[in-house]
């Protein structure tokens, strides 16, 4: 099984600030996505990080809004810029291994937004 | 609209007792995922269901995938205050996974 760190584990930010957020798997992965998950609901896939090219969002979800980078099959980052209080959510990090069905996720990133 | 509905949405029980949790959907799935997840944590994944009809014991708990592969349940037998968490069913097509609403599980001792 993959083991996925978050870093930070949370934060509290001012409105019209950005966050980057940190992903890191103990194993290389072919696939790794960023999901969100608001209080009270269930997670909703932000968008799938693609190593060495442009990720893949989900509708509802733009690149200026959540860029994401992931340079090798370890890491990723996803960034929330020019955040909102509708912002405030947990940011979990996922990866999965190409042709296995499991998929494992990060303890989450919760981010506050005042 | 949820690809996959669970129910119930809240189910609170005693220690001891049984409890079923259902994952419903429309779509054939190529896996699904249960995931127990608690407050101030990730999802943790509790077993991956692949084959239609198939059935998997993890000491308590016992998962069934649906013949047709669009439906799963989970089954807690004498549950323990320990299981109390948010369980979430997951469906796979592709590389994507589709997630359930939830049932919070709150087991009293």
């Amino acid at each position: 099984s993959a083991v996925i760190s978050q870093k930070p584990s949370r934060d509290i930010c001012q409105r019209g600030t950005s966050l980057t957020i940190q992903c890191q798997v103990d194993s290389q992965v072919t696939m790794m996505f960023w999901y969100r998950q608001q209080p009270g609901q269930s997670l909703t896939l932000i968008a799938t990080a693609n190593q060495g090219s442009e990720a893949t969002y989900e509708s509802g979800f733009v690149i200026d809004k959540f860029p994401i980078s992931r340079p090798n099959l370890t890491f990723s980052t996803l960034t929330v810029s020019n955040m909102s209080p509708e912002d405030s959510s947990i940011y979990l990090c996922s990866a999965r291994e190409s042709g296995r069905e499991t998929q494992y996720f990060g303890p989450g990133t919760r981010l506050l937004v005042l | 609209t949820q690809l996959l509905e669970q129910s119930p949405q809240f189910l609170s029980i005693q220690e001891g007792e049984n409890l079923t949790v259902y994952c419903n959907s429309s779509s054939v799935f190529s896996s699904l995922q249960w995931y127990r997840q608690e407050p101030g944590e990730g999802p943790v994944l509790l077993v991956t269901v692949v084959t239609g009809g198939e059935v998997k014991k993890l000491k308590r708990l016992t998962f069934q995938f649906g013949d047709a592969r669009k439906d799963s349940s989970l089954h807690i037998t004498a549950a323990q205050p320990g299981d109390t968490g948010l369980y979430l069913c997951a469906g796979a097509n592709d590389y994507k996974l589709s997630f359930g609403a939830g049932t919070t599980v709150t087991v009293r001792a």
